[in-house]
């Protein structure tokens, strides 16, 4: 099936930093990616769809100033965390469709810590 | 909005049968898919369904009544492996996935 990679797989930052999270789609394209987010011992909740090309959508309750999300090519997709804080410590995961309406192809997962 | 709700935590005995219930309120319905996810991994795909009915894989079944907004995956001869947490989402026109609570499946010798 379709990889998905995201880089880094894990980061410990300082408050207040900014943090860039890369979700690649290897061997196919996707106009379309997803970004969730887990806190521990929760289920992933979406916080927005980033689109090639144009802007992304966020979910209610997600601050688009606070997560940019960058999609500037059909294989890459961005989320930068601003001035991150200790609440944004999670994992981030993103995903991106495939050709078939039930395929959801999903990277590993990036840990954020932010002491 | 979007509402699926699953137990919390399951514990089974290795070689038992467990059913995961999973019901749901969504605002649009392109299929609910069932996904297993290891803690600080991705979640991988189980079972995709978007008819009702039964789909069957091996150890794994998944059941669909859409009129009711249920599902449940069922899981047979359970190994000690299966215990990870599984999840239930539902797929929308978007294609995004909206995910339920998730179950932390416990199996115990």
């Amino acid at each position: 099936g379709a990889v998905v990679s995201q880089h880094p797989s894990w980061v410990i930052c300082k408050s207040g930093t900014s943090v860039k999270i890369e979700c690649r789609s290897l061997d196919f394209q996707a106009t379309t990616m997803f970004w969730y987010r887990q806190f521990p011992k929760q289920s992933l909740m979406l916080m927005a769809t980033s689109n090639e090309g144009s802007k992304a959508t966020y979910e209610q309750g997600v601050e688009k100033d606070k997560f940019l999300i960058n999609h500037a090519s059909l294989t890459l997709s961005t989320l930068t965390v601003t001035s991150a804080h200790p609440e944004d410590s999670s994992f981030y995961i993103c995903s991106a469709p495939g050709t078939s309406i039930n395929e959801q192809f999903f990277g590993p997962g990036t840990r954020l810590t932010v002491l | 909005g979007q509402n699926i709700d699953q137990p919390t935590e399951m514990t089974a005995t290795e070689g038992a049968i467990v059913q995961i219930n999973c019901t749901y309120q969504t605002s649009g319905f392109n299929g609910l898919f069932w996904y297993q996810q290891h803690a600080g991994e991705a979640p991988t795909f189980l079972s995709y369904n978007v008819l009702d009915g039964l789909e069957e894989k091996g150890r794994f079944s998944s059941f669909l009544s859409r009129s009711k907004g249920y599902s449940y995956l069922l899981l047979k001869e359970l190994q000690m492996k299966d215990s990870a947490s599984y999840l239930c989402a539902v797929g929308t026109g978007a294609n995004n996935l909206f995910f339920g609570t998730g179950t932390r499946l416990t199996v115990i010798p």
